[in-house]
């Protein structure tokens, strides 16, 4: 079956550009989740969804980032006036339950913001 | 608060050499899970293991074995006879519904 799927693959940005990132997790799968990878670190969590509703944001390192998923299946994280700093792959996340399952990923948008 | 070692930053060897990872974890739940993932170049994290908390016994699924020890908070990984595509960055992870990811150890395997 299809895995989790991401696009653009690779975006590049000039600096106070916003950003839209796209999700679309293994169909069915209820959890998503969103994670932030910066060069040579481990990934860190930034969202997670159950279905549509967003139950942790606490990872997003600003306001201005965002996350949603309206129907409870793809997901969409957005970045306002990208920083510099906001450079780093973005890696999405599904599971087949909530809780303590398995999570799937997929292969990434990588953005650099000039 | 949820926290993942891995202490080796890089792991370089000969192919058909065995590569031990080593984990280090701290956690307050009573109950967790712990994973180890693959990130070879091409950037997808792949999954590897899984194992829960209430169960220490140690397992081996082909080239992968790995040796979890509560009393210690630790969850080893091992690949034995490596090959060069197991050349990548491994992580270590541990889920409270969201993974907390260790720092990962690249390793390489030389032909």
């Amino acid at each position: 079956g299809a895995g989790v799927s991401q696009s653009p693959r690779y975006k590049v940005a000039k600096r106070g550009q916003d950003v839209a990132l796209r999700c679309d997790p293994i169909s069915g799968h209820v959890s998503l989740f969103w994670y932030q990878q910066a060069l040579g670190q481990g990934p860190e969590f930034l969202t997670y969804f159950q279905n549509e509703a967003q139950l942790d944001k606490s990872g997003l390192p600003s306001d201005r980032f965002f996350a949603e998923r309206p129907e409870g299946s793809v997901s969409t994280l957005k970045i306002q006036r990208t920083q510099q700093e906001d450079s780093a792959v973005y890696l999405c996340a599904s599971s087949k339950r909530e809780g303590q399952e398995t999570q799937y990923f997929g292969p990434g948008t990588r953005l650099l913001v000039l | 608060a949820q926290k993942v070692t891995q202490a080796q930053t890089e792991i370089s060897v000969v192919e058909k050499e065995d590569v031990t990872l080593d984990c280090v974890y701290e956690t307050r739940d009573t109950t967790y899970y712990l994973f180890w993932y693959k990130q070879p170049p091409s950037g997808e994290l792949v999954f590897l293991i899984r194992r829960n908390s209430f169960d220490e016994q140690n397992e081996i699924s082909g080239r992968y074995s790995w040796n979890f020890q509560k009393s210690t908070s630790s969850f080893n990984f091992t690949i034995t006879a490596s090959q060069v595509v197991d050349s990548a960055v491994y992580f270590c992870a541990l889920n409270d519904y969201k993974l907390s990811f260790g720092a990962g150890t690249t390793v390489t395997v030389r032909a």
